[in-house]
């Protein structure tokens, strides 16, 4: 069966540090994948997406980066940290259009 | 524009009681519907999907959801709602073929009374 890993699941960092989150899939191929940001009490907000190695789709002009360097593995990167980066960061998959997205369970990245 | 809308914030109801949920979106064509359930913390857990054919879809946990085309509706239910129940739900869409254009309602906050 697929799975899907975040990590780490909570995070606290000085303002103007880097950022690296990590996501992998496992049992399937090819999927597209995605990374969210949901602010406390409200609701998602698409920040990336890929459907294959290297591509990547910003949904949002920001301070973050994503990247696929392998098929299943999916990283939100940022240089220099802001306060307004606060919030819960989701990973996402799906096999096609016409699947739904399956989450991983999120990392709460707090921001000093 | 495309949006899909949830126009309850925030519901209350007792244990036992029954539970409508509530998702509206305008979309040109019949989109891909789901309901998705979040606990505190923890990320989102697909309850059920509508891609065609019988409007009544079953899912998991005991709920269901009925789209309306009609009412460019798909609202979530329960006849009997558990404790455990209380969570944050999602509505959200997908066009056929597209990759990225899935929308997520706001999200309606469960609150379950004893």
């Amino acid at each position: 069966s697929q799975t899907i890993h975040q990590w780490p699941a909570t995070l606290v960092q000085p303002v103007g540090s880097p950022l690296s989150l990590e996501c992998t899939v496992e049992g399937t191929s090819n999927p597209n994948l995605y990374w969210y940001r949901q602010a406390a009490g409200r609701g998602l907000q698409l920040l990336f997406y890929s459907v294959g190695i290297g591509q990547i789709s910003s949904e949002v002009p920001q301070n973050l980066s994503a990247s696929r360097p392998q098929d299943r593995q999916f990283i939100l990167s940022s240089k220099k940290l802001l306060l307004s980066d606060s919030g819960f960061y989701l990973c996402a998959w799906r096999t096609g259009s016409n699947q739904p997205q399956h989450f991983g369970d999120g990392t709460r990245l707090s921001i000093l | 524009a495309q949006s899909v809308t949830q126009p309850d914030i925030h519901i209350t109801v007792s244990e036992g009681a029954s539970l409508e949920l509530r998702c509206n979106y305008s979309y040109g064509a019949t989109p891909y519907l789901f309901w998705y359930v979040q606990s505190p913390g923890q990320g989102l857990q697909l309850l059920l999907k509508y891609f065609s054919g019988d409007t009544l879809v079953q899912g998991i946990k005991g709920f269901e959801a009925e789209f309306k085309r009609s009412q460019s509706s798909f609202n979530l239910r329960k006849p009997s709602v558990h404790w455990s129940d209380a969570a944050e739900y999602f509505c959200a869409v997908a066009l056929p073929y597209n990759n990225n254009d899935m929308r997520f309602g706001a999200g309606t906050r469960l609150t379950v009374k004893p």
